[in-house]
C-alpha cells in the first residue's frame, strides 16, 4: 500500500527548542515537498526536492530547513520555532512530472508556546 | 503571479444539490489543474485533474470546466451526498511541477 508517514502526528513544545519532523515514503517517488496549512490560507508550500540531494525553497520557507540524503525520506527541520510557525504540516510526495497526483501524509500538528 | 484564488469560502447545499466552486490564476505557465478534497484528519487527495488543452472533464459526478482564455476553471458536483461534505482545494501547477500552488479552499457541507 502506497503511504506518506509524518511522525510526530502531533507536537506541543516551546519557542527556540529545535525539532524535526520526520517523513517517509514508499513508493520510489522522486518528489517530495513539504506544506503548512493554515485557515483562510489553504497549503503553502515550504520547500521541495526533486531528487536526492536537491531542494529547493517554495512560498513560506523563512525559518525552515529540510533534508534529502535518501529518496524516502525527508525531513523538516526547525531550528529555533517560533509561536507563528504554529501550524498544520503536510508531507507530499509525486512521481514524474505535474501530471502525476500528489499523495500527502496525514498531517503534523504542531504547537509552539 | 503565483497565486489561485478560490470561491467560496464555504458553501452549503441540500443533498442533491449542484455545488460549484470557483477558481482563477493569473500565471500562464500553469498548465495543470488539479483538485483536491480534504476530510478532517486527513491529508488531501486528488479528486480530478484538468490540463488546458481541453474544456470539460467529467469523472462520475466530478466535473471540471476550464476556461482557458478568462484563466479561470471550476469543479461541479453532481447529486451532491452527505459523505461530500469536505474542504475542496483547486491547484495549479506549471508542466515540470515545481511551482505547485494551491487555493485557500471551500469547506463544503451536504445536507441530508
Amino acid at each position: 500500500e502506497a503511504q506518506v508517514t509524518q511522525n510526530p502526528r502531533y507536537l506541543i513544545t516551546v519557542t527556540g527548542k529545535k525539532l524535526t519532523v520526520t517523513c517517509s515514503q514508499n513508493m520510489n517517488h522522486e518528489y517530495m515537498s513539504w506544506y503548512r496549512q493554515d485557515p483562510g490560507l489553504g497549503l503553502r508550500q515550504i520547500y521541495y526536492s526533486m531528487n536526492v540531494e536537491v531542494t529547493d525553497k517554495g512560498d513560506v520557507p523563512e525559518g525552515y530547513k529540510v533534508s534529502r540524503k535518501e529518496k524516502r525520506n525527508f525531513p523538516l527541520i526547525l531550528e529555533s520555532p517560533s509561536p507563528n510557525q504554529t501550524s498544520l504540516y503536510f508531507c507530499a510526495t509525486r512521481g514524474g512530472y505535474s501530471n502525476q497526483p500528489q499523495h500527502f501524509g496525514d498531517g503534523t500538528r504542531l504547537s509552539i508556546l | 503571479q503565483q497565486q489561485v484564488k478560490q470561491s467560496p469560502q464555504s458553501l452549503i447545499v441540500q443533498k442533491g444539490g449542484i455545488p460549484i466552486i470557483n477558481c482563477a490564476y493569473e500565471n500562464t505557465a500553469f498548465d495543470y489543474f488539479p483538485w483536491y478534497q480534504q476530510f478532517p484528519g486527513k491529508g488531501p487527495a486528488l479528486l480530478i485533474a484538468i490540463r488546458p488543452d481541453v474544456s470539460e472533464k467529467k469523472e462520475g459526478r466530478f466535473t471540471i470546466s476550464f476556461n482557458k482564455s478568462a484563466k479561470q476553471f471550476s469543479l461541479h458536483i453532481m447529486d451532491s451526498q452527505p459523505g461530500d461534505s469536505a474542504t475542496y482545494f483547486c491547484a495549479a501547477s506549471d508542466h515540470y511541477g515545481q511551482n505547485f500552488v494551491f487555493g485557500p479552499g471551500t469547506r463544503l457541507s451536504v445536507l441530508p
